[in-house]
């Protein structure tokens, strides 16, 4: 079973929706949860941080649920620019972070 | 200029060629890191280093070495290249635990890397 498990989409959203995106991760040890983003052949660039309290960065929102090993983004206002493939990241020990295969995102006009 | 860069951005090699891949940072960041991506696979870690005289394997080190040869420099060899390592390599970087961007990692743009 793969450490990090995401949909991988691709979820097609017009202008404007909201959109959710989840991710489940098996080590109940794990330490730090992020959100990456990635452009078509390009790298991965850090989102967010997601915090046990629930952080949000303008339209986005970042959810942890460390009970059920679950966390989540969503993204309100959905712009064009959105459209990328997400990644969600689990940091076991200090260093080594573990990505899930990723959600693809398409915001059509 | 960018703070994560790496050469070559794309190289198409043969079965059986060693090939290196290089990785160098302004970040200052002690922390540095090589990864693959293959469709369908995500981002697996394959050696990291945390500092001149300190490299580790990450989950998929087999076929690959790497190099630490300055802070600022990190490269990754297949010594002798099969197709299956045919996939897109990145470097990455970190700064130290309770660092101003603590735990976030800091990707080059990536090689892409064809062995036939």
């Amino acid at each position: 079973r793969k450490e990090v498990e995401q949909d991988p989409g691709p979820f097609n959203v017009p202008e404007g929706a909201t959109v959710a995106f989840n991710c489940t991760y098996s080590n109940s040890a794990s330490q730090s949860f992020f959100w990456y983003r990635q452009d078509c052949r390009k790298e991965p660039k850090l989102l967010m941080s997601v915090y046990s309290s629930g952080n949000e960065d303008g339209r986005f929102t970042a959810q942890l649920n460390r009970a059920s090993q679950y966390i989540s983004l969503l993204i309100r206002d959905s712009k064009l620019s959105d459209s990328a493939t997400y990644l969600c990241v689990v940091m076991n020990s200090g260093y080594a972070l573990n990505f899930g295969k990723g959600t693809s995102l398409l915001v059509t006009p | 200029d960018a703070d994560v860069t790496q050469t070559p951005r794309n190289r198409i090699t043969k079965t059986g060629k060693r090939i290196m891949l290089e990785c160098s940072q302004t970040k200052g960041h002690d922390r540095m890191y090589w990864y693959r991506q293959d469709p369908g696979l995500g981002l697996r870690l394959i050696y990291y280093s945390f500092d001149v005289k300190d490299i580790n394997k990450g989950e998929i080190s087999d076929g690959y070495s790497v190099s630490r040869q300055a802070q600022a420099k990190f490269s990754l060899s297949l010594e002798s290249a099969i197709p299956n390592q045919t996939a897109l390599y990145f470097c990455a970087t970190s700064d130290l635990p309770g660092g101003l961007t603590d735990n976030e990692q800091f990707f080059g743009p990536g090689t892409r890397l064809t062995v036939l």
